[in-house]
């Protein structure tokens, strides 16, 4: 089963604006990490946010996580239409063996409009 | 190019047939993951390997399904009589232990294979 749950699941908007997502997750966590895919290929690593961490910035990307409200955000500024992907955030699973894979949420499938 | 290398990129195979896949990881990174990608969701997790060790296996999703790291290096997932619920794009990921103390760090993806069975 997924840990993490984005929301929305889609999202369409114009190029130039914002685009806001959300991840909600159910268990306590070590970090929390969001991942880029381009349609039919593998993921790329965008951002890692520790539980001690409140804010991360990296270019356009604003990730925020409050661990009190299990929840964290990735907001894109200024979108482009090379931006259009689905967007996953990822957190720590725990297995019978103890050992802590990282395990993603559905994602939400960001258009960008040109 | 030095990322994570996945062969073949495509598969298409008639129900009944054994299917093996192939991942190189990043040469430095000594932990290496199996996902699994249906069209809409997210990657789920099927098993990782630190160095030669199988340190998870419990998400395989059938006995049809093992993988191997025979060396600590390459790995192959092989799918046995295979079904047709069984399309779907595998994805391999690597990452260097210990990266960050305390959890999983970052994963880096191959361009994954995506199989299709008839």
């Amino acid at each position: 089963s997924q840990q993490g749950e984005e929301d929305p699941q889609a999202l369409s908007i114009q190029e130039g604006e914002n685009a806001t997502m959300n991840c909600s997750y159910k268990t306590s966590i070590n970090n929390l990490q969001w991942y880029r895919q381009n349609s039919g290929r593998g993921l790329v690593h965008l951002i890692l946010i520790r539980s001690n961490e409140r804010e991360k910035h990296s270019g356009r990307l604003r990730v925020t996580l409050d661990t009190s409200k299990k929840s964290s955000s990735l907001l894109i500024t200024a979108s482009r239409a090379a931006d259009t992907a689905s967007y996953f955030c990822a957190t720590v699973g725990t297995y019978p063996s103890g050992n802590t894979p990282l395990v993603f949420g559905k994602g939400t499938r960001l258009s960008v409009i040109a | 190019d030095t990322g994570v290398s996945q062969n073949p990129r495509h598969k298409i195979t008639k129900r009944g047939q054994n299917v093996t896949f192939r991942c190189d990881p990043i040469s430095e990174h000594n932990r290496l993951y199996w996902y699994r990608q249906t069209l809409g969701q997210g990657p789920e997790f099927l098993t990782y390997f630190q160095n030669e060790a199988q340190l998870e296996k419990s998400r395989l999703l059938s006995d049809r399904f093992s993988a191997e790291r025979p060396k600590g290096s390459f790995s192959t997932l092989e799918i046995q009589r295979t079904e047709q619920g069984d399309s779907a794009m595998y994805l391999c990921a690597s990452s260097p232990k210990g990266q960050t103390r305390g959890g999983t760090g970052e994963l880096f993806f191959g361009e994954g294979s995506r199989l299709t069975v008839l």
